[in-house]
């Protein structure tokens, strides 16, 4: 069975620090890996979609990588901002499988 | 192109009603799919249907609750006899092939909470 886990559950940053988010998984059988973020009372909007052939995908001030073999994936977002605050899920889908499989995420809140 | 809509965004019931929660994909999409977030709980999926079809449903509790996606029309999520463990916020997320390939794109929830 899938498990994803995201640590930390919180980060507090001022404002200009790049923040580094980390997310791990048990089963390394995944097709891709898949970012988002999650804005309180809202949706979530998709970030960057890694597929698992690939090492990282970048957009803008962000930038995700994949380590299949060791189950890890890192979000690092540069020089953050205040309207960066909101809570950053990954997910992963299984092979051949079309549901995703969330990590609890992290709550992130950049300081000004 | 509007994004994923669903409605309503808010719905409160008392335990033993029904609840419809619905949700139209985005344009050109016919794959959809239904997660569930409990409180303090992280995002599960439920159900994954394509046009008049249940791909699978293994994320959805047996009973009670039933899905659909018709020809003509939105994606329904139907609860019968709510229950209080039913209060969570309801997403619908939507793609134009199989999630395999493609970003998910979710709507911004229906919030239901059960009396």
């Amino acid at each position: 069975k899938q498990e994803v886990t995201q640590i930390p559950a919180a980060l507090s940053v001022p404002e200009g620090e790049n923040l580094v988010l980390n997310c791990s998984f048990t089963d390394s059988a995944i097709y891709n890996l898949q970012w988002f973020r999650q804005d309180p009372g809202k949706g979530l909007t998709s970030l960057l979609l890694i597929q698992s052939s690939q090492r990282e995908q970048t957009s803008g001030r962000l930038n995700a990588s994949l380590d299949k073999s060791s189950g890890r994936s890192t979000l690092y977002i540069a020089a953050s901002q205040p309207g960066d605050s909101a809570t950053y899920l990954c997910a992963v889908i299984r092979a051949a499988g079309n549901k995703l499989t969330f990590g609890g995420g992290t709550r992130v809140l950049v300081k000004p | 192109n509007a994004g994923v809509m669903q409605n309503p965004r808010h719905l409160v019931r008392r335990r033993g009603q029904e609840a419809r929660l619905r949700c139209s994909p985005m344009k050109g999409h016919s794959h959809v799919y239904w997660y569930r977030q409990l409180p303090e709980e992280g995002l599960k999926f439920m159900v994954y249907l394509q046009k008049e079809n249940i791909i699978d449903e293994s994320g959805m509790p047996k009973e009670r609750f039933s899905a659909e996606f018709p020809k003509e029309g939105p994606s329904i999520l139907r609860i019968q006899q709510v229950v209080r463990g039913d209060s969570a916020a309801y997403f619908c997320a939507s793609s134009p092939q199989a999630a395999t390939n493609e970003k998910l794109f979710f709507g911004s929830g229906t919030q239901l909470s059960v009396l």
